[in-house]
C-alpha cells in the first residue's frame, strides 16, 4: 500500500451497533487524525494522536474512541452508533511537526439508521 | 464552535472569471494551510503560509496570509473547469491540530 487507506469504503449501520473504522498509513508519520465531514460544517476533528501510544480529544469526541497501538494504525470506534453520527469520516496523517501538511485517506461514508 | 470562518460558502463562477475566498480566525494562527477537495474525493493539500503578510502563488492561484496572522485569502484568476471543488482553509495554533473552515464550494459555468 502507498499512503493512507481506510476501510470500509461505506457502511450502513443500525443504531445501537458498535462499529470500528480502520485507518492505516505506510508513511511512518507520527501524527494521525480522525475528522468527520458534514455539509456546511467542513471538517471537524474527532480525535488525534501525536505519536504511537498517545491520543487526544478533538472538537467533537463524544461517542467516539480511538487507540494508537503502533505507528501505522489508528482505528476509530463508535461504541453505540446514533443517527447523528451519519457522516463521511476521513483519517489523516502528518509528519508531526507544526508545519507539515496532512495527508488524507479516501474516507468512509457511514449511515446510521 | 468553529474558530475559523470561511466565506462564501458557495461560489458560482463563469469560466474565465476571477474569484476570491476568505478565511478569518478568532485567534492568531501559527500557520494556515489550504486544501482542495474534488467532488467525491478527499482533501488534498495545496499550500501552507507561515509568515505575517506572506503571499504565495501557484499558477493561477494566489494565497495571502494577513499581517495579524488571523486571516487569509485564496484568489483564483481565469477560472477553469478543473478548478471545480471545495476549497478549505485550515488554521493551526501551535498545537499540531488544524481547525478547518466550512469550505467554499466552487462550480464553474462553461
Amino acid at each position: 500500500i502507498a499512503g493512507i487507506t481506510q476501510a470500509p469504503t461505506s457502511q450502513i449501520l443500525a443504531a445501537g451497533r458498535r462499529m470500528t473504522l480502520r485507518c492505516t498509513q505506510d508513511m511512518r508519520h507520527n501524527a494521525m487524525y480522525w475528522y468527520r465531514q458534514d455539509l456546511g460544517l467542513g471538517l471537524r476533528l474527532i480525535h488525534y494522536s501525536n505519536t504511537a501510544g498517545t491520543t487526544g480529544k478533538g472538537e467533537v469526541p463524544d461517542g467516539y474512541s480511538v487507540s494508537r497501538a503502533n505507528t501505522d494504525d489508528f482505528p476509530l470506534t463508535l461504541a453505540s452508533a446514533v443517527p447523528s453520527q451519519t457522516s463521511v469520516y476521513f483519517c489523516a496523517s502528518s509528519g508531526g511537526s507544526s508545519y507539515n501538511e496532512q495527508f488524507f485517506g479516501p474516507g468512509t461514508r457511514l449511515t446510521v439508521l | 464552535g468553529q474558530q475559523v470562518m470561511q466565506i462564501p460558502q458557495y461560489q458560482h463562477v463563469q469560466e474565465g472569471e476571477d474569484f476570491t475566498t476568505y478565511c478569518n480566525s478568532s485567534t492568531t494562527l501559527s500557520n494556515i494551510q489550504w486544501y482542495k477537495q474534488r467532488p467525491g474525493g478527499h482533501p488534498v493539500f495545496l499550500i501552507q503560509l507561515v509568515k505575517s503578510g506572506e503571499v504565495k502563488k501557484q499558477k493561477r492561484l494566489t494565497f495571502q496570509f494577513g499581517e495579524a496572522k488571523k486571516n487569509s485569502s485564496l484568489h483564483i484568476t481565469a477560472t477553469q473547469t478543473t478548478d471545480v471543488g471545495t476549497y478549505f482553509c485550515a488554521g493551526e495554533r501551535g498545537d499540531y491540530k488544524l481547525s478547518f473552515g466550512a469550505g467554499t464550494t466552487v462550480t464553474v459555468r462553461a
